[in-house]
C-alpha cells in the first residue's frame, strides 16, 4: 500500500458543479497537507495547504483534513473550464527535522461547458 | 524571478544514449529536488540536495542514473546509457523547507523520449 492513495480518475463534470477530489494516507505523523494543481504540459504549482485537521477556504476551493480517518479533501465550487487539470495531494511530516512532502498520483478533472 | 528553468524541455534520443538534463533553481532555495512522472507511477522523488550536497537518492532507479549539484544554482540528472523505459517528463523542483507554506516551486518539466 503506497503512503498516500489517490484515485487517477478522470473525473468529468460540466460546468458549475460542485467537484469533490479526495485522498487517503497512511501515515499519521502527517501534519502538513498540500493540493498542487498541474496545467498540461506544465509542473504541479501549489494551491493551498492546511496544516492538521480542519478546514481551509480560498475563494472557490476549500481545504479538508480529517486526521481521524487520514483523508482528505479538496472541493471545487461553481466549477469552470479552467479548473481542468490534474490536481496531486501532498503532505509531510517533520521527519528528520525536513518537511519532503509525498505525493499522490494526481486526479485529472475535466471540466466540460 | 524567473522561476526554476529547466533545459531542454523536449529531448528525443536514442537507445544507449547519454541524456543530460539541466536545472536552474530559483536563487536563495536551498533545497533542489528532481522528480519523474509518468502515468503509471506519478510523480516520484529521485533525489533532492540541501545546500548543494545530496541528502537522500534512495528514488534514483538504477547506477544509470546519477545527479550532481556543483553549486547553488545549478544542477544536473544524468541518465547513461538511457533505455525506453526512462521516457517520461523530468521535474526539477527548489524550495525553502520550513514547515508552513511548504511550498515546492516545479519548473517546466523536460520530456524526453528513448527511442
Amino acid at each position: 500500500q503506497k503512503e498516500v492513495e489517490q484515485d487517477p480518475g478522470p473525473l468529468s463534470v460540466p460546468e458549475g458543479a460542485i467537484v469533490s477530489l479526495n485522498c487517503t494516507y497512511s501515515n499519521s505523523a502527517f501534519q502538513y497537507f498540500m493540493w498542487y494543481r498541474q496545467y498540461s504540459r506544465k509542473g504541479p504549482e501549489l494551491l493551498m495547504y492546511t496544516y492538521s485537521s480542519g478546514n481551509k477556504e480560498d475563494g472557490r476551493f476549500t481545504a479538508q483534513v480529517d486526521k481521524s480517518s487520514k483523508y482528505i479533501s479538496l472541493f471545487i465550487r461553481d466549477s469552470q473550464p479552467s479548473d481542468s487539470a490534474t490536481y496531486l495531494c501532498a503532505m509531510s511530516s517533520p521527519s528528520g527535522g525536513s518537511y519532503i512532502p509525498t505525493f499522490g498520483r494526481g486526479t485529472s478533472l475535466i471540466v466540460h461547458p | 524571478d524567473a522561476g526554476v528553468i529547466q533545459s531542454p524541455r523536449h529531448e528525443v534520443t536514442e537507445m544507449g544514449q547519454e541524456v543530460t538534463l539541466r536545472c536552474k533553481p530559483i536563487s536563495g532555495h536551498d533545497y533542489l529536488f528532481w522528480y519523474r512522472q509518468t502515468m503509471m507511477r506519478g510523480l516520484e522523488l529521485l533525489i533532492y540536495f540541501n545546500n548543494n550536497v545530496p541528502i537522500d537518492d534512495s528514488g534514483m532507479p538504477e547506477d544509470r542514473f546519477s545527479a550532481k549539484m556543483p553549486n547553488a544554482s545549478f544542477s544536473t540528472l544524468k541518465i547513461q546509457p538511457s533505455e525506453p523505459r526512462d521516457s517520461a517528463v523530468y521535474f526539477c523542483a527548489s524550495s525553502f523547507l520550513v514547515p508552513s507554506g511548504n511550498t515546492i516551486y516545479f519548473g517546466e518539466g523536460s520530456w524526453l523520449t528513448v527511442v
